[in-house]
């Protein structure tokens, strides 16, 4: 079965960066978009960003763009989420999430805490 | 940004009596491949996002058939026939038709 696995979370200082890693089982990772949706505690989902299946279109948020980078490596069955100058209010569960126009597979999350 | 308004905001719910959800849409949710990608979450307590519909009415594997999605334009709706204690939980609608993907603010479910 599907399964997505996010790792890489962790307490982090505002202007401080971290790299996330989902990595993906129980489907052939490179036929899919892949996507990272993100949840402020106590809040709704916010699409972050989504990647194609080949890696050759890429599309962010505004509120993340220029500071986040995705990416994958499809021989690794890995998405990855590269996320620099952390603002408090990126304080959130981050989701790896199968399709793009419908994330119909979501991984367990995984929360960073962005805090001084 | 497409703005997604979902409606009540809070349900209290009778065990074994229907409850409705409303999405509505400011802009047509029609893709250029002929697709409208309206999509359903069920998110229960301490859990990840759960798919229950995509493209409006098509029912994810495993959701029960007590459950149904409809709609069009810019009007969609969630609908249980009959509420079970496991359908207790956030519901979220989401559009994935026009970049940047947007969800409702959340109906929550609780028990009467």
């Amino acid at each position: 079965q599907v399964q997505l696995v996010e790792s890489g979370g962790d307490l982090v200082k505002p202007g401080g960066s971290l790299r996330l890693s989902c990595a993906a089982s129980g489907f052939n990772f490179s036929d899919y978009y892949m996507s990272w949706i993100r949840q402020a505690p106590g809040k709704g989902p916010e699409w972050v960003s989504y990647i194609t299946n080949s890696g050759s279109a890429i599309y962010y948020a505004d509120s993340v763009k220029g500071r986040f980078t995705i990416s994958r490596d499809n021989a690794k069955n890995s998405l990855f989420l590269q996320m620099n100058s952390l603002r408090v209010d990126d304080t959130a569960f981050y989701y790896c999430a199968r399709d793009h126009h419908g994330a119909s597979n979501w991984g367990q999350g995984t929360l960073v805490t962005v805090s001084s | 940004d497409v703005v997604m308004t979902q409606s009540p905001l809070s349900l209290p719910v009778t065990l074994g009596q229907p409850a409705s959800i409303s999405c509505r849409s400011n802009q047509s949710l029609l893709y250029s491949d002929g697709n409208i990608y309206l999509n359903w979450f069920q998110q229960r307590p301490g859990q990840s996002p759960r798919r229950l519909f995509y493209k409006v009415f098509n029912r994810d594997s495993g959701v029960p058939d007590r459950f149904s999605g409809y709609g069009s334009g810019t009007n969609f709706t969630l609908k249980i026939s009959r509420v079970e204690a496991e359908d207790i939980g956030v519901y979220y609608c989401m559009q994935g038709s026009h970049w940047p993907y947007t969800f409702g603010q959340g109906t929550k479910m609780e028990i009467k």
